[in-house]
Order: C-alpha cells, then structure tokens, then sequence
C-alpha cells in the first residue's frame, strides 16, 4: 500500500462549482498535513498547512483532516478559472527526522 | 530576482552526455533540496542540504551528483543518464531544517528528456 494516495483526476468543473480534493494515508504518524497547487510549468506553492485533526479555512480554501480515517480534504468554494492547476497533498510526522511524503496531485480544471 | 530560479528550464540529453541544473534561491533560506517529479507519482526527495552540507541522499543512483557550493547555489551534475530519468527536477528551499516543517519554496523546475 503507497503510503499517500490521491485520486489523479483529471476533475474538470464548472466555474462557481465546489470543488472537494481529497487524500488517504497509511502511516498514523503523520501529524502536520498540507496542500501544495501547482500550476503547468511552474514549481508547486503551499497553499494550506495544518497539525493534527481539524478544520482550517483561508478564504475560499477550506482543509480538513480526519486523522481517525486517515483522510484529508481540501475544499474550494466558488471555484475559478484560475485555481485550474494539480493540487499535491503532503504530509509528515512530528519528529525533526520526519520527510515529508508527497501524494501524486489531482489534475483540476475549472471550466469558465 | 526573488524566489527560486533554476536554468535551464528544458533539457535534451543523451545518454553519454554530461550536464548540469543550476538553482538559485534569493531567499536567504539555509537549507536546499533537489526532488525529482515524474508523471502520475509522488514528489520524490533526492537530496537536502542544509548550510551547504548534505543532509539526506535518498538512495539516489550515482549517475546524480549534486553541488552545493554555498546556501543559495545547488547544483545538480548529470551524467550517463537513462531514458527513465526523464522527469521534471525541482529544487527546493526553505528557512532552516528545522523538524522539516519549514515551508518549502520550490523553483519552477527543469524538464529533462533523455534520449
């Protein structure tokens, strides 16, 4: 079993749709969880970071962890054209010799 | 410039070549990382430095060799490389190691074909 798993996609919506990006894991280490987007011929950007379970919300970016399932999600709320991009979930534990384990990103496409 | 450049942006090699990636990171950041990124699969971490002295090496083939001359160069030395090699390599910073939860600044990578 991959320790990060995340659907590919690729997921194309509607503009002003909600949008739900979601990643399993294995390892219950795992305590700082984040959601990195990257757009086509650039690097990946970290949009959200979270510790343990919870909710976060940043604008229309909502991340949610249910360490009990060992589930994340990032939800976006009225989606635009321009968060067309892959979105790479991460995650590591809280030990200073923890790496951060990257899942294979969702390919997303708002369409206008 | 800010941020994290890395040159060349693309690359066609062959097989016997011998190359360089180059990252350049404006950010003041002490630590470094080069992750190579293939289609469908996970970030995979290959090397980290941290105040110019490697870290990790993730049981990389030696056909890799990475550089890092000071903390805001990192190079990536290429040579006798495989067709399965072809990838997007990105280089990484962040402020310090510390614990690995520094936020990583990542360049906007260099695509590699090997022939």
């Amino acid at each position: 079993q991959k320790e990060v798993e995340q659907d590919p996609g690729p997921l194309s919506v509607p503009e002003g749709a909600i949008v739900s990006l979601n990643c399993t894991y294995s390892n219950s280490a795992f305590q700082y969880f984040m959601w990195y987007r990257q757009y086509s011929r650039k690097g990946p950007e970290l949009l959200m970071y979270t510790y343990s379970s919870g909710n976060k919300e940043d604008g229309r970016f909502t991340a949610q962890v249910d360490k009990s399932s060992k589930y994340i999600s990032l939800f976006i709320r009225d989606s635009q054209p321009s968060d067309s991009a892959t979105y790479l979930c991460a995650m590591k534990g809280k030990t200073s010799y923890d790496k951060v384990i990257f899942g294979p990103g969702t390919s997303l496409s708002v369409i206008p | 410039e800010t941020g994290v450049t890395q040159t060349p942006r693309h690359l066609v090699m062959g097989m016997t070549n011998k190359k360089s990636l180059k990252c350049e990171q404006h950010l003041g950041h002490n630590a470094m990382y080069w992750y190579k990124q293939s289609a469908k699969k996970p970030l995979e971490l290959m090397f980290v430095y941290s105040l110019e002295e490697r870290v990790e090496n993730n049981s990389v083939p030696s056909r890799f060799s990475p550089e890092c001359p000071n903390s805001s160069h990192l190079f990536l030395h290429l040579h006798t490389l495989q067709p399965e090699d072809s990838a997007l390599y990105l280089c990484a910073s962040s402020q310090d190691l510390q614990g690995w939860t520094e936020t990583q600044y990542f360049g906007p990578g260099t695509r590699l074909l090997v022939l």
